[in-house]
């Protein structure tokens, strides 16, 4: 099974910072990684598939990057709207997500 | 527009069983595979389990952590997917999600607001 090791666990930002997430997989994932956006009490919601595809409606301030077995994941500008927790998930072998980071504000 | 409704959740004692069941509609439901996912209190997001769609013979997966207590189906003719869940544990505790997506829209594009299932004597 691949594993997914996303960090840092937690992310502390002021409204206008860039801030970077990170997963590594246990194996090349072939670009086959998606990010999340998680706020309390709601299901997650899809912002960024095939590393980088933004999908529709998401802003520009998210984006990802990455090949192999590392990836980023990037939000320019940070709003207060952006704050909640944030996963990867590799779909290139079956479906594993990263343990997830916690943005919150400075 | 796309929606994704579970219900079935509820409190249960180690052991037992429950079966949580997920209402699809404003897609083609027999086109898509379906999953659960789930995300224990406080706790991050673990997939569960899989089922394809008729012509990949509704072939299942499952999470290492629920294989062999868990089954997954759908019933195309409903656009129902259901998770059959025997023998729970209380680490079982989570909410359940039933998501879909595809190669177009991206993994896990659709979700549903959850169900409550709770382990505990």
């Amino acid at each position: 099974d691949i594993q997914m090791t996303q960090s840092p666990p937690s992310l502390s930002a002021s409204l206008g910072d860039k801030v970077t997430i990170t997963c590594q997989a246990s194996q090349n994932i072939n670009k086959y990684i998606a990010w999340y956006q998680q706020k309390p009490g709601k299901a997650p919601g899809l912002l960024i598939h095939y590393t980088s595809t933004l999908v529709s409606g998401i802003p520009s301030r998210f984006s990802g990057s990455g090949s192999g077995r590392d990836y980023s994941f990037s939000i320019s500008n940070v709003e207060s709207e952006d704050i909640a927790s944030y996963y990867c998930l590799q779909y290139d072998n079956s479906r594993t997500f990263g343990g997830g980071t916690k943005l919150e504000l400075k | 527009a796309v929606q994704l409704v579970e219900s079935g959740g509820g409190l249960v004692q180690p052991k037992e069983s429950l079966k949580i069941s997920c209402a699809a509609s404003g897609f083609t439901f027999s086109n898509a595979a379906m999953y659960w996912v789930r995300q224990a209190p406080g706790k991050g997001l673990e997939w569960v389990a899989r089922i394809r769609t008729k012509p990949n013979n509704y072939a299942t997966y499952y999470a290492d952590s629920v294989k062999g207590r868990f089954t997954i189906s759908r019933d195309d003719s409903k656009s129902m997917v259901y998770l059959q869940m025997d023998n729970l544990k209380t680490e079982d505790t989570a909410m359940y999600y039933c998501t879909a997506g595809g190669s177009t829209t991206g993994p896990f594009a659709y979700w549903g607001q959850g169900t409550l299932v709770t382990v505990s004597s």
